[in-house]
């Protein structure tokens, strides 16, 4: 099985731009979810979703959007991209269990700069 | 804002070592998860500890959860070289969203 792939790994963009991470994942998860990871500020929720057609925003939405039109595949766009969106995102997914939430599988992560 | 803080923020130990981070919390929880990332790479789960549990260990790993302190620590005894990585605790509130939080991690450096 290939996990959570994320593509791509790398990417420059001028501010301005828009662009599409994509997410992709294998096995059969109900939820998933995308991070951001900056120096000293940990893992940031951005937008989440428990289902196909089911999304919610996390803690630092503003800027992304999201969509979940199959089980697999949940894409985040940047509509706009800034230099404070510079980052590297993560995405993860998870079989969702009846009590909270289970073990978070995560990508390999795709470093975005903006310039 | 975030749930989870860890301390210390980085930890340098001799190999062999019993290497300790702690994690506290603010709200009531599911559970709570520890996650690791070497560099450059996507995180891994460790353990996960339910909000009945007080101790959960796995091989070398030691999780305990104090609920009434909100409050857990990873304990990782005879550390080797290859422990070295940032490591992460994540809770789940109740309450109804599924989402993780994440802290902001302690860096574990061993020393050969």
């Amino acid at each position: 099985n290939a996990g959570v792939t994320q593509t791509p790994k790398f990417q420059v963009l001028k501010t301005g731009q828009s662009m599409t991470l994509q997410c992709a994942q294998d096995m059969n998860h109900e939820y998933m979810s995308w991070y951001r990871q900056d120096p000293g500020m940990g893992l940031r929720l951005i937008h989440y979703s428990v289902g196909a057609g089911i999304t919610d925003q996390g803690e630092v939405p503003n800027g992304y959007n999201v969509s979940r039109s199959t089980t697999e595949d949940f894409p985040l766009r940047l509509l706009s991209a800034a230099p404070s969106q510079t980052s590297v995102y993560f995405c993860a997914s998870s079989h969702r269990g009846g009590r909270g939430t289970g073990e978070l599988f995560f990508g390999e992560g795709s470093r975005l700069t903006v310039l | 804002s975030q749930q989870g803080e860890e301390d210390p923020q980085a930890l340098s130990i001799q190999e062999g070592e019993n290497a300790t981070m702690n994690c506290s919390y603010k709200t009531s929880i599911n559970n709570l998860q520890w996650y690791r990332q070497n560099s450059g790479r996507g995180l891994v789960h460790l353990i996960l500890i339910r909000s009945n549990e007080r101790e959960k260990h796995s091989g070398r790993l030691r999780v305990t959860l104090d609920t009434s302190k909100k409050s857990s620590s990873l304990l990782i005894t005879a550390s080797r070289a290859a422990d070295t990585a940032s490591y992460f605790c994540a809770t789940d509130e109740t309450g109804g969203a599924q989402k993780l939080v994440f802290g902001q991690g302690t860096r574990l450096t061993i020393n050969p």
